[in-house]
């Protein structure tokens, strides 16, 4: 089955920089990945997504890029607010049909004012 | 419209009871998954409904089982409750297959 890794588990970041997130996946089948934010006590609620067919999409501040020969999509948020914290979660998709979406094991994000 | 809800929020069980969960997708949506949020586990994918059938199941015991009605509604149901099954119970419709999914607010069981 599929497996999703996520990096790292924690970060902080001064507010305004920018934070990086990066995920591997090991179903070549998988073509769609979406990334979820997720605050503390509240659901995870999509904040993008990339489909197999490009290589970047963005957003505003939040862009995903995918490497597909590599098998791995990061998440950039740029001039990080406060309210960016939360864990954040990718995700890959079995593409067989099914709705089946194994998640990575999530980032804390911390950015501090 | 409205979002994914799912009753009840809260539960409180005790070792070897069982419980039932219900979730309503967002209207028109006909998949409907689930999922077992832990601290130590992370997001894991329980299974998937679309139009009554079980299409997808993971790695969990038979205790924990689902169904779907005609109307989308999805209802799980987790038997011989364990202290490990403490979790918060996520579900999430959508629209199509694959697509984008949209979680409920989740109900929080803790077995005693």
């Amino acid at each position: 089955g599929e497996n999703v890794e996520q990096h790292p588990s924690t970060l902080s970041v001064q507010e305004g920089d920018s934070a990086v997130i990066k995920c591997t996946y090991s179903d070549s089948a998988s073509n769609y990945f979406p990334w979820y934010k997720q605050e503390l006590g509240k659901r995870p609620q999509l904040i993008i997504d990339i489909r197999s067919n490009v290589g970047e999409k963005k957003d505003q501040r939040i862009a995903v890029t995918l490497n597909k020969t590599a098998k791995h999509f990061s998440l950039h948020i740029t001039e990080t607010q406060p309210e960016d914290s939360a864990v954040y979660f990718c995700a890959a998709m079995d593409s067989g049909g099914y709705q089946k979406v194994t998640f990575g094991t999530g980032t804390k994000l911390q950015v501090i004012p | 419209k409205a979002g994914v809800t799912q009753t009840p929020r809260y539960l409180i069980k005790t070792r070897g009871q069982q419980v039932t969960l219900s979730c309503s997708p967002i209207s028109g949506h006909r998949s409907v998954s689930w999922y077992q949020q832990t601290p130590g586990q992370g997001l894991q994918f329980l299974f998937e409904y679309f139009s009554e059938t079980q299409r997808n199941k993971g790695n969990f015991p038979g205790r924990f089982s689902g169904r779907q009605f005609s109307n989308s509604r999805s209802e799980m149901n987790v038997s011989t409750l364990e202290l490990g099954d403490s979790a918060l119970y996520l579900c999430a419709s959508s629209l199509a297959i694959p697509d984008t999914q949209y979680f409920g607010p989740g109900t929080r069981l803790t077995v005693l």
